[in-house]
């Protein structure tokens, strides 16, 4: 069964940078997939941050993309997110998914989520 | 504002039908049969429900059903049930930037 884990600070201060990292079990980053970051804001919707392949590949929501910087770590089956410049409106349960390219890019397995404030 | 455009809220009574809707574009829903559908309880994770517009993962029940036409991809669920009140988002992929799309979500309250 793949798992995933989300950590990392739940309070950031504004203009500093979000990380968080993303263990993964049950399933070797290595052998395919993307895995991505999803985020919601509380009472709102689902937005796409940002996605990476085993290889190291990127790909990221334009609207975010100057602040953001995903990378794996093969050998302790991990990826991390980083967010740089954040301000209130970064506030939100950030997630982490497998992604499913072959089948039309869906999330199949997601972490928990963990809460990011953004406040000083 | 969200890429694609979901009821912000939808009810029925147990035992029931629903059907939720998520309108998108020609550049993602209308011309892909990449469509998904997640479902989201109170507190917790998104789990996906049905993907490639009506295929349902393993464990999903058959009370769930996805389709399309043109623009617009549906949501049925059918014999509601108390457990099945959450949130529902829909889920394209696009050929813009982003490749994929969510919808804005749509609460379903079970009366």
């Amino acid at each position: 069964q793949v798992q995933l884990q989300e950590s990392g600070p739940g309070l950031v201060k504004p203009s500093e940078t979000l990380s968080l990292t993303c263990a993964v079990s049950g399933y070797s980053i290595s052998s395919g997939y993307y895995w991505g970051w999803i985020r919601q804001p509380p009472g709102k919707g689902l937005e796409w941050i940002g996605s990476i392949y085993h290889s190291g590949s990127t790909y990221y929501n334009p609207s975010l993309k100057s602040r953001v910087t995903i990378s794996v770590d093969t050998s302790k089956n991990q990826f991390s997110l980083k967010l740089s410049s954040v301000t209130a409106a970064d506030t939100a349960v950030y997630y982490c998914a497998r992604q499913n390219a072959a089948a039309g890019r869906i999330f199949d397995y997601w972490g928990q989520g963990t809460l990011v404030t953004v406040s000083s | 504002q969200s890429a694609l455009t979901q009821p912000p809220s939808v009810s029925g009574s147990p035992g029931q039908s629903v059907t939720i809707s998520c309108t998108g574009t020609s550049s993602d829903v209308g011309s892909y049969n990449r469509v998904s559908w997640y479902q989201q309880p109170p507190g917790t994770a998104p789990k996906l429900m049905i993907y490639e517009v009506s295929n349902r993962p393993s464990g999903v029940p058959d009370r769930f059903s996805g389709s399309k036409s043109g623009n617009t991809a549906s949501l049925t669920i059918s014999g509601l049930q108390a457990e099945d009140e959450a949130d529902y988002y829909c889920s394209s992929y696009t050929s813009s930037s982003t490749h994929v799309v969510f919808g804005g979500g749509t609460k379903l309250t079970v009366l």
